[in-house]
């Protein structure tokens, strides 16, 4: 069964920082993976899909990566700013399966 | 993107009584929905998986005579928390997997929170 892990689990950085938040998973046969924000009381956001024969997606200032041979992906977020603050979800899945979902990591960006 | 819409977006009932939520694939067709349960400062945990025409798929643990499962249509399924207890207090998000234009991207409702009390 496939299990997700994010580190950290909460990040406060200044404005202007570049940052990178992490997340690993166990079964590295996964369909695609996917990031999100969510906002505190609110739904998700879907930020990056990268699919399983994919190494990397990019969107604005935010870069995803994937290894699957070691299990690992990760969020680049270039020049954070305040509006960036919510917490992301990592999340891998497989085909006609729904995603399993990581416990996320709270990212607050300091004006 | 695709867009998917849960109504409502909260309800408060009393315990015992069942309320049933609506998921809506707005702009492409969905043979599989999901549904999600989020408990506060939790991450999501698929509840079940809803395919078209056919009965709904559980994952180990939710109980699939409560949490009952409908996906009538291509764009539509519902979830029905029958006998709600305040333990079944909870954000439940839908979502929908659009393979024609999004290569398997998995959008996601706005969520409905539920309180009961």
């Amino acid at each position: 069964k496939q299990e997700v892990t994010q580190i950290p689990a909460a990040l406060s950085v200044p404005e202007g920082e570049n940052l990178v938040l992490n997340c690993s998973f166990t079964d590295s046969a996964i369909y695609n993976l996917q990031w999100f924000r969510q906002d505190p009381g609110k739904g998700l956001t879907s930020l990056l899909l990268i699919q399983s024969s994919q190494r990397e997606q990019t969107s604005g200032r935010l870069n995803a990566s994937l290894d699957k041979s070691s299990g690992r992906s990760t969020l680049y977020i270039a020049a954070s700013q305040p509006g960036d603050s919510a917490t992301y979800l990592c999340a891998g899945g497989g085909g006609a399966d729904g995603l399993t979902f990581g416990k996320g990591t709270h990212l607050i960006i300091q004006p | 993107g695709a867009v998917v819409s849960q109504h409502p977006s909260w309800v408060i009932c009393k315990s015992g009584t069942s309320v049933k939520i609506e998921c809506r694939s707005l702009d492409f067709q969905a043979t599989t929905m999901f549904w999600y349960r989020q408990f506060p400062k939790q991450s999501l945990m698929l509840m079940a998986t809803s395919n078209e025409g056919s009965k709904a798929t559980y994952e180990q643990g939710v109980e699939k005579d409560k949490f009952l499962i409908n996906h009538a249509s291509l764009t539509l399924s519902t979830l029905t928390v029958t006998s709600a207890h305040p333990e079944d207090s909870s954000f439940y998000i839908c979502s929908a997997r659009e393979f024609q234009r999004g290569g398997g991207e998995l959008f996601f409702g706005e969520g409905s929170r539920l309180t009961v009390l």
